[in-house]
């Protein structure tokens, strides 16, 4: 069975830089085929994808937030990072991790930990 | 990047009722698209991939058609859980793009 957790911070101020883990069980990001990725989602509002990172430390980013996005995966930890860099109230959202499936689907999806941007 | 626009955004029906909700992609993504409910303060689930496939353990009254430009996700007989948001995602390209949503309300 595959489980995903997000942690990090709820309360970050603008032009700091968000910090976020995800730990993983169930694959190994080592195994040929696997990856992980990062979605958002504002309050109300629909999903957004940021960031994919796979087995071979290949990674993709959203082209719109690429500047402030890093991916990096410690694969002894089963642990995903995502940093974003100058954030901004308009981020504030809940961050989601998730399971990258072949064919490039997301099953399953981590909790979720909700990020407020404010002074 | 590829874009995906849904239809509609919202709709309202009642138990029993048989919906539909499109998905169309700004250029052909073939088969690769996928299909994800979430419920109010719940994780995205997956619901179908490649365009028509049904993930293990979703009701067989979920349904979904289309290839190139054109998706739909069908309920047959809307039941009291599936009330949701409904997303689509294609896995064309990168950026992974996900359609607006389609909020699926109580009549």
């Amino acid at each position: 069975q595959i489980t995903l957790k997000e942690s990090g911070p709820t309360l970050v101020k603008p032009t700091q830089t968000l910090t976020l883990t995800c730990t993983f069980s169930g694959f190994s990001l080592s195994s040929s085929g696997e990856g992980v990725s990062w979605i958002r989602q504002p309050p109300g509002k629909a999903l957004e994808w940021l960031a994919l990172i796979y087995w071979d430390d290949d990674k993709r980013y959203n082209p719109s937030l690429k500047s402030r996005l890093t991916i990096t995966k410690d694969t002894s930890k089963n642990q995903v990072v995502l940093t974003m860099t100058n954030m901004d109230p308009v981020d504030t959202g809940t961050y989601y991790c998730a399971h990258r499936s072949l064919g490039e689907l997301f099953d399953p999806w981590g909790q979720g930990t909700l990020v407020t941007v404010s002074s | 990047d590829i874009q995906m626009t849904q239809s509609p955004s919202s709709l309202s029906a009642s138990v029993g009722d048989r919906v539909t909700i499109t998905c169309r992609a700004s250029q052909s993504i073939s088969t690769y698209l996928n299909w994800y409910q979430q419920k109010p303060g719940e994780a995205p689930k997956l619901l179908i991939y490649a365009a028509s496939s049904l993930q293990s353990g979703v009701p067989s009254r979920f349904s979904g058609s289309g290839s190139g430009t054109d998706f739909t996700l069908t309920i047959s007989s809307l039941q009291p859980e599936d009330f949701a948001t409904y997303y689509c995602q294609q896995s064309y390209s990168t950026p992974l793009i996900f359609g607006g949503g389609t909020k699926v309300e109580i009549k």
